[in-house]
């Protein structure tokens, strides 16, 4: 089946900084999905790209399919970014997910 | 306003006492989907359906049941609980299959 590997697993930054994730996937998919889980355990999607680049405010998203990888971008990062970020890539009836970056940013 | 709801947040229950965690969503979407959270497992799907009375088993469907005699509701039946199911469950939904997935706010079941 499908490995999802994102990296790094930990992330520390001052409030202000920019971040890359990392998400890397074993074979080509046709689903590939970022999401956020907050300090309170509550998951948001983030974006569902399964290939090209979009944008929502500070965050942005790539994602190279044939070379089977998407990266998330952070820019100006604010406390509230803080918690663990998920990719998950796949196909029809099947998401599988990494094991996330888990991202704290200090003021 | 557009959500997936899941009841009870937190539920502490004993082994082999039936219990059912509900799931609804208001969005009118075809495909819901469980998973379960477990710390260094990550997170594992469990059912899924495309639609009503389509349910298909995920990756870890041991110990589960699931229904979708509506369009809204998911319920996850757990027959006869063992404490190796205690984990943190999260109710899905997209409008089909390969669409941006919607997650409820958890249930965190404890068996003991």
């Amino acid at each position: 089946g499908i490995q999802v590997e994102q990296s790094p697993p930990d992330l520390i930054l001052q409030e202000g900084a920019n971040s890359t994730l990392r998400c890397n996937f074993s074979d080509s998919v046709n689903n590939l999905q970022w999401f956020h889980q907050n300090p309170w355990g509550q998951l948001i999607n983030l974006f569902y790209i399964p290939s090209g680049t979009k944008q929502n405010g500070r965050l942005s998203a790539t994602t190279v399919a044939t070379e089977r990888y998407s990266l998330l971008y952070i820019s100006s990062s604010q406390t509230t970014d803080s918690g663990v970020y998920f990719c998950a890539a796949g196909g029809y009836n099947k998401l599988i997910f990494g094991a996330g970056t888990r991202l704290a940013v200090h003021p | 306003e557009a959500q997936v709801t899941q009841n009870p947040r937190y539920l502490i229950t004993v082994t082999g006492k039936k219990l059912t965690v509900t799931c609804s969503q208001n969005m009118n979407h075809e495909y819901m989907s469980w998973y379960r959270q477990d710390p260094g497992l990550g997170l594992r799907q469990i059912y899924y359906s495309m639609n009503v009375e389509v349910t298909d088993k995920g990756d870890v469907p041991e110990g589960y049941k699931v229904s979708r005699k509506e369009k809204r509701n998911f319920p996850l039946i757990l027959e006869s609980p063992s404490p190796n199911q205690t984990s943190l469950y999260f109710c899905a939904s997209s409008l089909v299959d390969n669409s941006p997935l919607h997650f409820g706010n958890g249930t965190r079941l404890t068996v003991t």
